[in-house]
């Protein structure tokens, strides 16, 4: 069973639409929070992450996440897409004492012109 | 800075050959894993390495072999390829498999026939 789970597959705006992106998972226990994102023809990178502290992060090119621990939950949210957002989005955990990250299967984004 | 360096980029494989897809990195992170990436299957961790002389396996580790002799060096290995093995595979390293980010190399689609 995944224990990342991203709900959304393939996601299709229009600029300058609000997108949120959802990302569960079924870990107990301390965790960390991460969203990459890969751009065509590019390798993952880091987006943004969530450790402690304030549950909503703010991350590079306008993204923040909301970290809600009753919920299990680390959606992804930007009020305003640009077709340059265009990408392969992944939600992942990491566990304390695991050494290991878990990711999600990935969101594609495809944003219109 | 070069980051996390894979080879080759590209590869096409009869069934039952081997070969090593190779993984440096620079940046002395004593943590490395590999990872396939595959259509709607997200990332999962195949095998990963908590420092030289150290390994474990991941998620997917049959048909894979991993060593680590040094810090910067981190091969997989396919003893006799499957087209199961078609995939894309991601070298990625970390200062800390729990609180650092992950920085990946660019990729290596392998084609099994």
């Amino acid at each position: 069973a995944q224990s990342v789970s991203q709900h959304n597959h393939h996601v299709i705006l229009s600029e300058a639409a609000s997108l949120e992106l959802g990302c569960n998972y079924s870990y107990g226990g301390t965790v960390n929070l991460f969203w990459y994102v890969q751009y065509p023809g590019q390798h993952l990178q880091l987006l943004l992450k969530y450790f402690s502290g304030d549950p909503l992060v703010k991350g590079i090119k306008g993204f923040e996440a909301e970290f809600i621990k009753s919920k299990f939950s680390f959606n992804l949210r930007k009020p305003s897409v640009q077709w340059s957002d265009t990408a392969e989005y992944f939600c992942a955990v990491s566990r304390y004492n695991f050494n290991k990250f878990y990711f999600g299967s990935g969101t594609k984004l495809n944003v219109k012109p | 800075n070069a980051g996390v360096t894979q080879t080759p980029k590209f590869q096409v494989l009869k069934t039952g050959q081997s070969m090593t897809l190779q993984c440096a990195q620079d940046m002395n992170h004593e943590y490395m894993s590999w990872y396939r990436q595959d259509p709607g299957m997200g990332l999962r961790l195949i095998h990963y390495s908590v420092g030289a002389g150290i390994t474990d396996q991941g998620e997917v580790p049959n048909g894979y072999n991993v060593s680590r002799s040094t810090t910067e060096d981190f091969p997989l290995r396919l003893l006799s390829a499957a087209p199961s093995q078609t995939s894309v595979y991601f070298c990625a390293s970390s200062r800390d498999p729990y609180t650092g980010e992950l920085f990946f190399g660019e990729g290596s689609r392998l084609t099994v026939l």
